[in-house]
């Protein structure tokens, strides 16, 4: 079964950076997957594709401050020079067989 | 720039019917899709099903499956997303993106809220 996992939960202090981890489930390593962020008073935002090959392409307006990699089963998202704004929930999500999409169950980031 | 603009509030008793409507701008509306995907209260995202916007081929999550009924009017480049039998569970925010793989754009949301 295709599952992504997130800790539930990161923090980091402003101007620092922080890597979100999502996992994908076994048998399953290979996938692209995409993050996006949820923000409390902005709605939710797609950030960037993580290709099979580890590349990523961001979406529109994203911040070279975010960049995502990835290494075995798991997918990164690396977020430089944390502002106060990026205070937020941040999901990972992967599609598979007749297109179903799957989300992490998403990790909540505090800017301390 | 793509856009999203979702239909505002609703608040529905338990076994009504909500319709929830997405307009889409930016770009050719049928030669992409439409995912629907809420939040319940205090929930992470959860994944509704898609719909084609070149021929309305749709794609339901099995749990919604019955319940849900998801169309276009490309004239009006519009998604619509029916849920019925409305249950106090339901009440959370909906959205709407561009997609069915990689969900690239984003409505604003819309809360239902389903209560007697």
């Amino acid at each position: 079964q295709l599952v992504l996992t997130q800790s539930p939960s990161a923090s980091a202090s402003l101007g620092s950076s922080v890597k979100l981890t999502c996992t994908l489930s076994s048998g399953h390593s290979s996938y692209a997957i995409a993050w996006h962020q949820l923000h409390p008073e902005k709605g939710p935002r797609f950030l960037m594709k993580i290709k099979t090959d580890g590349s990523h392409t961001k979406g529109n307006g994203i911040p070279d401050r975010f960049s995502g990699s990835k290494s075995g089963a798991e997918r990164y998202l690396i977020i430089s020079s944390l502002q106060s704004d990026d205070e937020a929930d941040y999901y990972c999500q992967t599609w598979g067989t007749g297109t179903t999409v799957v989300f992490g169950g998403g990790t909540k980031l505090t800017v301390l | 720039q793509v856009h999203l603009v979702q239909s505002g509030a609703e608040v529905k008793n338990p076994g009504a019917s909500v319709k929830v409507s997405c307009k889409a701008s930016g770009y050719t509306f049928t030669s992409d899709d439409i995912t629907w995907v809420r939040q319940a209260p205090g929930q992470g995202l959860e994944w509704m099903g898609w719909i084609s916007g070149y021929n309305g081929y749709t794609n339901y999550a099995q749990k919604f499956e019955g319940r849900v009924t998801m169309t276009t009017d490309t004239s009006t480049s519009t998604a619509y997303m029916e849920l019925r039998s409305l249950r106090s569970d339901d009440t959370a925010v909906y959205y709407c993106a561009r997609g069915h793989e990689v969900l690239d754009s984003w409505g604003q949301g819309t809360l239902v809220t389903v209560s007697s």
